[in-house]
């Protein structure tokens, strides 16, 4: 089973800061990564697969790169209703797996 | 616009069974794979099934192995998870998802929250 790690746990920041969130997998995933978002009450929202490409209606504040074991989403200045859970999802190999997750907070 | 229903949740003691639906709506559904994800309280994302467009290709998560059953209807865009010899572990809040082209999701359900308690 691939293992994501997702770091940090917490993130504390401002409204227009950048954030950036990173997800390390246990062995290579080649491209096969996606990012959600998930806010209280609320199910998850797709806003990056394959690494990079943004899903329809995410706004380009939203990126996403990496490849292999290392990724990184960057929330390049966070809005209001930016400050959610994001957990990232490996396809390449079964079982599908998902990180623990970053809680993104208003510091 | 894309809608996915879910219904069947509730209370079940240990041991039970239950059967999750999630009704589909805005697009082909026999096209799409679609899967189930759940969330324990307070907990993370946790997949639990796949199934294919056809519905002749399945996988399972081996915490549920052999206790849950996914199936599809694609005359009635309805996508199915028969869970038996139910856990407390198994309580959590159980999505549907559609797949994208492969196994990422695109749209997700609000979610059925399944409590397994005596």
């Amino acid at each position: 089973e691939i293992v994501l790690t997702q770091s940090p746990a917490t993130l504390s920041l401002s409204p227009g800061e950048r954030a950036t969130l990173s997800c390390r997998a246990s062995q290579s995933v080649s491209s096969f990564l996606a990012w959600y978002q998930q806010k209280p009450g609320q199910a998850p929202r797709l806003l990056i697969y394959d690494a990079s490409k943004r899903a329809t209606g995410i706004p380009a504040r939203f990126s996403g790169s990496g490849s292999g074991t290392d990724f990184t989403l960057t929330i390049s200045s966070l809005e209001p209703e930016d400050f959610a859970v994001y957990y990232c999802q490996q396809r390449s190999n079964w079982p599908l797996t998902f990180g623990g997750g970053t809680k993104v907070e208003i510091k | 616009e894309v809608q996915l229903v879910e219904s069947g949740g509730g209370l079940v003691q240990p041991g039970g069974s239950l059967r999750l639906s999630c009704a589909a709506s805005g697009f082909t559904f026999s096209t799409y794979g679609m899967s189930w994800v759940r969330q324990a309280p307070g907990k993370g994302l946790e997949w639990v099934s796949v199934i294919g467009g056809s519905g002749s290709t399945t996988y399972y998560a081996d915490s549920v192995k052999g206790r849950f059953t996914i199936s599809r209807d694609n005359s009635k865009n309805t996508l199915y998870l028969q869970m038996n010899s139910l856990r407390a572990e198994d309580t959590a809040v159980y999505y549907c998802a559609k797949g994208q082209t492969t196994w990422t999701f695109d749209y997700w359900g609000q979610g059925t929250l399944v409590t397994v308690s005596s």
